[in-house]
């Protein structure tokens, strides 16, 4: 079993500067990938960035890096120079191996200050 | 098609009725899973098919809910006697094969049970 915690319900950063949400997980596996998923309004779940947990090196999709600790469990979310389009619910999720479901957190509300 | 597709958008039904929620996958892919998301929750995985077959319905909250992917496609869940609690965004997911790694989503259902 997996477990996903998002331990800010809410951020707020102001346009162009840079911000880091927080995400902890737990799993028993070796072998897990760990993702950011997106979900403006519309309510569809777009991929931001993912990480395999056997690679050591951070990744990295434009604006969107991560800082993946894996003896403490933790991966979180920088996204830098803020733009207003990045305002939105952004969740932590977790799977282990391939072909299972995702397990995700409980999401943090991101506002993006003009 | 290009993306996954979900109908309806929005559903409302009174308590105790039948619904059936429709998820037609990105051409091609042969995973496909359901999520539940409630109200300020990060979705919560209900179901998911390899081809026709579900291969893990351990998601499902109760008898009352019931998934079929008969043609290894489009699949329809199905909620019986529906409650004030079911109301929830229901999202589809699929992928090209088994795996958190390569999920689309869907813009999900919104069913609000009265």
């Amino acid at each position: 079993a997996q477990t996903v915690t998002q331990s800010q319900p809410e951020m707020s950063v102001q346009e162009a500067e840079t911000v880091t949400l927080s995400c902890t997980y737990d799993t028993s596996e070796s072998d897990y990938y760990l993702f950011w998923y997106k979900q403006p309004p519309s309510r569809q779940m777009i991929l931001v960035i993912r990480q395999e947990a056997y690679k050591q090196q951070n990744a990295t999709e434009n604006r969107f890096s991560v800082n993946f600790q894996k003896a403490a469990k933790s991966f979180s979310l920088k996204i830098s120079d803020s733009q207003l389009g990045d305002a939105a619910m952004y969740f932590c999720a977790c799977t282990h191996n391939a072909g299972n479901m995702l397990t995700f957190g409980g999401g943090t509300r991101l506002m993006v200050k003009p | 098609g290009a993306g996954v597709s979900q109908t309806p958008s929005n559903k409302v039904t009174e308590k105790g009725k039948y619904v059936e929620l429709r998820c037609d996958p990105i051409s091609g892919h042969t995973a496909l899973y359901w999520y539940r998301q409630s109200l300020g929750q990060g979705p919560e995985f209900l179901i998911y098919f390899q081809g026709t077959g579900a291969a893990d319905d351990s998601g499902l909250p109760n008898d009352r809910f019931f998934a079929v992917r008969p043609e290894g496609s489009v699949s329809t869940l199905k909620i019986q006697r529906t409650e004030r609690g079911d109301s929830a965004v229901y999202l589809c997911a699929s992928s090209p094969t088994l795996g958190g790694y390569g999920y689309t989503f869907g813009s999900g259902t919104r069913l609000t049970v009265v």
